[in-house]
């Protein structure tokens, strides 16, 4: 079974505005990374952040982490058309193989 | 390009038939996995190699499944057998390093049984 549950499940904004999407597990982590996902494509891999940090940057990206709620958000800034895509969180449990554990995702739609 | 691939990007079989997919990792990475996806959730692990060493299977790898990889380069995915249930997005994803870095995924193979 899948450890992550994101929040929420669909998310539709117009450009420019902000997208905030949410993850939450259940297990210690090591560290918990965020994938995009183009309609039937691969994942691309956005940030990793690990259990000793709080906050994370790159360009338009915002992850944060509360290791104490088991919880990390995705914000997107100034939101692009381009942005569609399936948003994933992604964990990985301290002392394991490193294999990923995936949340649903959350379907986020920019409007033009 | 110098990023995962895998081959074929599609594929269609008729139950009960054998396929498989090849993965090609980026070249120094000693981490290979194997991840299934199907429709509208996310991807849940099958295996993982370290060089040539299968060193974790998921429980979701029955029997009919058999992956490889045989110089520690390339990987294999057999399904055996196939069933209407094994239809989803197989994916390959490659890593460097210990248990905690980064995954760069391949495109996918996406697998429809009839």
């Amino acid at each position: 079974s899948q450890q992550g549950e994101e929040d929420p499940q669909a998310l539709s904004i117009q450009e420019g505005e902000n997208a905030t999407m949410n993850c939450s597990y259940k297990t210690s982590i090591n560290n918990l990374q965020w994938y995009r996902q183009n309609s039937g494509r691969g994942l691309v891999h956005l940030i990793l952040i690990r259990s000793n940090e709080r906050e994370k940057h790159s360009g338009r990206l915002r992850v944060t982490l509360d290791t104490s709620k088991k919880s990390s958000s995705l914000l997107i800034t100034a939101s692009r058309a381009a942005d569609t895509a399936s948003y994933f969180c992604a964990t990985v449990f301290s002392g394991n193989t490193g294999k990923l554990i995936f949340g649903q995702g959350t379907t986020l739609q920019v409007k033009p | 390009d110098t990023g995962v691939s895998q081959d074929p990007r599609h594929k269609i079989t008729k139950r009960g038939q054998n396929v498989t997919f090849r993965c090609d990792p980026i070249s120094e990475h000693n981490r290979l996995y194997w991840y299934r996806q199907t429709l509208g959730q996310g991807p849940e692990f099958l295996t993982y190699f370290q060089n040539e060493a299968q060193l974790e299977k998921s429980r979701l790898l029955s029997d009919r499944f058999s992956a490889e990889r045989p110089k520690g380069s390339f990987s294999t995915l057999e399904i055996q057998r196939t069933e209407q249930g094994d239809s989803a997005m197989y994916l390959c994803a490659s890593s460097f390093g210990g248990n905690y870095n980064e995954q760069f995924f391949g495109p996918g193979t996406r697998l429809t049984v009839l």
